[in-house]
């Protein structure tokens, strides 16, 4: 699977959109983009993925960049509770077998 | 509660011990996976279980280590005579599986171990 470059944290105020951004310059056209987060001591939660295409759900949206070799993870209203480590995967159609987690960005939500 | 259960939450045992974590995955979910996360890093995989069949097991998994899954529902990880290195959250995750298509993974909140 190809790797993810994050940035290991990012500060954010509180109501403002966090924009969170994921390089992945060797992906190639069978994998897809995941984001999950982790709010400490707990498990990983899922957050959203796509594949080409830009997606929005009630959490976040995912914008991907035509080349496909970078995306960005947008919280539109971040709040207290958006703390986490926020993690960038990208995964192939042909093996769901695993994911390879990075470090992840801490994203800090300010007062 | 219809996610994923971990048990226990935490474990401290002495350095030479056994101790088993348990994990029940979302009922209707084929798939079971175990990850080892320790501080400041992503979590890393260990193995993972199609229904009771273990497919895959990452170099990670020594032999010290052992995981089941006899009926196909919840799954057991053991670690044989612990090491300090050892201590880290244990995490399991679960997904359905269908031909060939697969939800994403939904994982519990983990068990912390520490080796004392």
């Amino acid at each position: 699977d190809a790797k993810t470059t994050q940035p290991p944290s990012m500060d954010c105020a509180e109501g403002r959109a966090a924009n969170l951004p994921c390089n992945h310059s060797t992906i190639s056209g069978n994998e897809y983009v995941y984001w999950y987060r982790q709010i400490h001591s707990q498990g990983p939660q899922y957050i959203i993925h796509g594949l080409k295409n830009n997606e929005t759900n009630e959490m976040a949206s995912l914008i991907i960049t035509e080349d496909r070799k970078s995306s960005t993870l947008i919280l539109p209203h971040a709040t207290l509770r958006d703390t986490a480590v926020y993690y960038c995967i990208v995964r192939s159609l042909y093996n769901f077998n695993k994911f390879y987690f990075g470090s992840g960005t801490k994203l800090n939500v300010k007062p | 509660d219809t996610g994923v259960s971990q048990d226990p939450r935490h474990k401290i045992t002495k350095r030479g011990q056994n101790v088993t974590f348990r994990c029940d995955p979302i009922s209707e979910h084929n798939r079971l996976y175990w990850y080892r996360q320790t501080l400041g890093q992503g979590p890393e995989f260990l193995t993972y279980f199609q229904n009771e069949a273990q497919l895959e097991k990452s170099r990670l998994l020594s032999d010290r280590f052992s995981a089941e899954r006899p009926k196909g529902s919840f799954s057991t990880l053991e670690i044989q005579r612990t090491e300090q290195g050892d201590s880290a959250m244990y995490l399991c995750a679960s997904s359905l599986e269908y031909k060939g298509d697969q939800d994403c993974y939904t994982f519990g909140s983990g068990t912390r171990l520490t080796v004392v």
